[in-house]
């Protein structure tokens, strides 16, 4: 089992871009979560996904949108990129009885120049 | 507000010594807390989480409730101990069932 993938590693924007990131949750699971994490800073909830829904959101404006396929893969898009969202973006996954049972993806680096 | 506030961005202690990673949290209601740690060049994984009391790699969190905190502790600390540790809280259901809030992190660095 992979765990949690998520694709790609690294990703170079230039501002005013946009930018989908990628993760296949862990075999099993069926909810996923998507977190920002700021040099320095811990990890900040985006959204959580689950049933091909966005259950819960955090504090982050309409540009950052996401869509749950069929599959229980997800994808996290970022509309018109600010400096600010150089990042790098974790996807975790879990099962929707057990949400706080995640499993993290090792994270898509994302720079914003 | 929920919040975790983890004072010590740096901890550095001597292989052998004992060591304890701070967490206080706010939260209006009776929250979950957990540990997270994240070896160098791993992904971020699950250390322990208060509901399950248990011992994992010989660390222990007791969850204060009167104090408002959620340190992490280990008698004898050793080499491979060293790397970023995040303290988290989930709220017990409601609008917040399964986000997690996480504090800045602490780097712990054991010295031989």
């Amino acid at each position: 089992d992979a765990g949690v993938t998520q694709s790609p590693t690294h990703l170079i924007k230039t501002r005013g871009q946009q930018v989908t990131l990628r993760c296949s949750p862990k075999s099993g699971h069926d909810t996923v979560s998507w977190y920002q994490q700021a040099l320095g800073q811990g990890p900040q909830f985006i959204f959580q996904y689950y049933e091909e829904e966005e259950r819960q959101r955090g504090n982050f404006p309409d540009r950052f949108s996401g869509h749950q396929f069929p599959n229980y893969s997800s994808e996290l898009n970022v509309n018109a990129l600010l400096l600010g969202d150089s990042a790098l973006y974790l996807c975790a996954s879990s099962l929707a009885l057990e949400l706080r049972g995640y499993t993290f993806g090792s994270g898509t680096r994302l720079t914003v120049v | 507000a929920q919040r975790v506030t983890q004072p010590e961005k740096l901890l550095s202690v001597f292989k052998g010594a004992p060591v304890e990673l701070k967490c206080n949290y706010s939260y209006s209601g009776s929250p979950e807390l957990f540990w997270y740690v994240q070896y160098s060049r791993q992904r971020l994984q699950l250390l322990l989480r208060h509901i399950s009391r248990e011992s994992i790699k010989g660390f222990t969190a007791d969850l204060n409730k009167g104090e408002t905190s959620f340190h992490l502790k280990k008698p004898f600390a050793q080499e491979e101990d060293s790397a970023m540790y995040y303290c988290a809280l989930s709220g017990p259901g409601g609008s917040t069932l399964g986000r997690l809030y996480f504090g800045r992190g602490t780097q712990l660095t054991v010295w031989p």
